[in-house]
C-alpha cells in the first residue's frame, strides 16, 4: 500500500527537551512537507522539501529543524527553542509538479509537559 | 499576499439536509489552483478535488458539488443529501509558490442522525 506514515500517533515530552517526529513516504514523491495545527486553525506551513538534500522554511519554522537525506523521508526536529510545541503535526508529500495535490499522512499529536 | 477565509466555523445540520462550505481567496497570481479537503475525526486530511482559475465549471461528484465563481473570488463546496459520515473539519486551500498551500480555518460540519 502506498502512503505517509508519521509515527508516533501521540508524543509526550518534557519542556526544554528536544523531539523528532518521523515522516516517511512510499509515493515516489519529490517534495514533502510539514504543517503545525492548532485547534480551531488551519494548517500553517513549517518547512517544505522540493528535493532531496534541499529545503525551505515555511511561514513558522522559528524552533523546528529538518533535514531530507532520503527522497522517502522528512524528519522534523522541535527543539526547546520552540516557545509553543503543543499541536498536532502533519506531514505531507506530493509529485512536486506545480500545484499538484497534497497528499498528508496520520498526524502526530504532541504535548510538551 | 494570499488568504483563504472560510466565515462559517461550525455547521450543524440533521441528516437528509444540503449544507454548503463557504470558501473565499485573494490572490495576485493570474494562475491558481484551488482544493478541499477534509480532516475527519482521524485526522488524517483527505484530498477531495483541485479546481484550476481558468477552469470556472462547476464540478459535481456524487453527493458532492463544487461552485467556482472568479468574479467573486468563491469556491463553495455543497454537500446534497448530507450524511452522518460527512461529519468533519473542511479546509479550502489556495496553491502558491512551490506547490505549498495556504489553508482556511476550517469550517466543521456536525451532521446528526
Amino acid at each position: 500500500d502506498g502512503g505517509i506514515t508519521q509515527s508516533p500517533k501521540y508524543l509526550f515530552r518534557k519542556e526544554g527537551q528536544n523531539v523528532t517526529l518521523s515522516c516517511e513516504q512510499n509515493l515516489n514523491h519529490d517534495a514533502m512537507y510539514w504543517y503545525r495545527q492548532d485547534p480551531g486553525q488551519g494548517l500553517r506551513l513549517i518547512y517544505y522539501s522540493q528535493i532531496v538534500n534541499d529545503f525551505q522554511k515555511g511561514d513558522i519554522a522559528e524552533g523546528y529543524s529538518v533535514s531530507r537525506e532520503k527522497k522517502e523521508s522528512f524528519p522534523l526536529t522541535v527543539t526547546s527553542a520552540q516557545k509553543n510545541p503543543t499541536a498536532f503535526y502533519l506531514c505531507a508529500s506530493s509529485s512536486g509538479r506545480a500545484h499538484n495535490e497534497q497528499f498528508f499522512g496520520p498526524g502526530t499529536r504532541l504535548t510538551v509537559l | 499576499a494570499q488568504k483563504v477565509t472560510q466565515a462559517q466555523t461550525e455547521i450543524s445540520v440533521v441528516e437528509k439536509e444540503d449544507v454548503t462550505l463557504d470558501c473565499v481567496y485573494e490572490t495576485r497570481d493570474t494562475t491558481y489552483y484551488l482544493f478541499w479537503y477534509k480532516q475527519p475525526p482521524s485526522g488524517e486530511l483527505v484530498f477531495l478535488i483541485r479546481r484550476n482559475s481558468f477552469d470556472e465549471q462547476n464540478e459535481i461528484s456524487g453527493r458532492y458539488s463544487w461552485n467556482f465563481q472568479k468574479s467573486t473570488s468563491s469556491f463553495n463546496f455543497t454537500i446534497t443529501a448530507s450524511q452522518v459520515v460527512d461529519s468533519a473539519v473542511y479546509f479550502c486551500a489556495l496553491s502558491r509558490r512551490y506547490s505549498t498551500l495556504t489553508f482556511g480555518k476550517g469550517t466543521m460540519l456536525l451532521v446528526s442522525p
